[in-house]
């Protein structure tokens, strides 16, 4: 089946120590996004790549870095986790054709949660 | 600007209960409209969705009506089910760009 897969789905980190979150996608979607969740809030979209073109929402840390080095994957790294960076971290894909009115469904995966001691 | 109203939970219901959850919103243009179910420990599942005034969008029993008139998607189960328990989440797209606008998420639990 197609999906978005996240490893690891558990992360324990050191306060200050670098760590990276991957995510890999088989549903060729040209759009990746990734997403802070916190206590089953709402997620927080932190930047999404449209193809090879990088996006950062305005209130993303610079803490917070992603690379996509193919269509099919991800990564979020996390230069030095602070205690307020533990939550779940959510990657989604979607496929977007160009025009005004391209908005399609994205699809998530199970997420990443990451502990910070 | 563009925004997602739901209602707060928790919502607790008894088995076979009817389910409403209720979701408004305000955008320009015409935004296409979702439900997502978090369950617990797990990442967002898209529940349903519809993309225009008055569509129906369906799924394992939920259903939501895009109303422009009242500029709702108000969710609804005509029995609910313990596996139902878990956080849903209503959000619409945003113009002219890839991000969803999110409603708090209306934690629904089942009980026996």
């Amino acid at each position: 089946d197609a999906m978005v897969i996240q490893n690891p789905r558990y992360q324990v980190t050191q306060f200050g120590k670098p760590v990276t979150l991957s995510c890999s996608q088989t549903l060729n979607h040209n759009v990746m996004y990734w997403y802070q969740q916190k206590s089953s809030q709402a997620p927080k979209l932190l930047f999404h790549y449209y193809d090879k073109d990088f996006n950062n929402e305005a209130d993303t840390p610079d803490n917070f870095q992603s690379r996509r080095p193919n269509t099919s994957f991800c990564f979020l790294d996390i230069r030095s986790p602070g205690l307020g960076d533990a939550a779940m971290y959510l990657c989604a894909t979607s496929k977007e054709e160009s025009g005004p009115r391209s908005r399609e469904t994205q699809y998530f995966g199970p997420g990443t949660r990451l502990l910070v001691l | 600007g563009n925004s997602v109203t739901q209602m707060e939970g928790p919502v607790t219901l008894s088995e076979e209960a009817f389910l409403t959850i209720n979701c408004t919103y305000t955008a320009t243009g015409y935004p296409s409209l979702f439900w997502y179910v978090q369950y617990p420990g797990e990442g967002l599942q898209l529940l349903l969705k519809a993309t225009k005034a008055d569509d129906k969008g369906s799924n394992k029993g939920f259903e939501a009506t895009y109303r422009k008139e009242t500029t709702s998607f108000h969710l609804e189960k005509g029995s609910v089910q313990v596996s139902d328990s878990a956080v849903y989440f209503c959000a619409l797209n945003k113009d002219s760009n890839y991000q969803l606008i999110w409603g708090a998420g209306t934690k629904l639990i089942i009980k026996p």
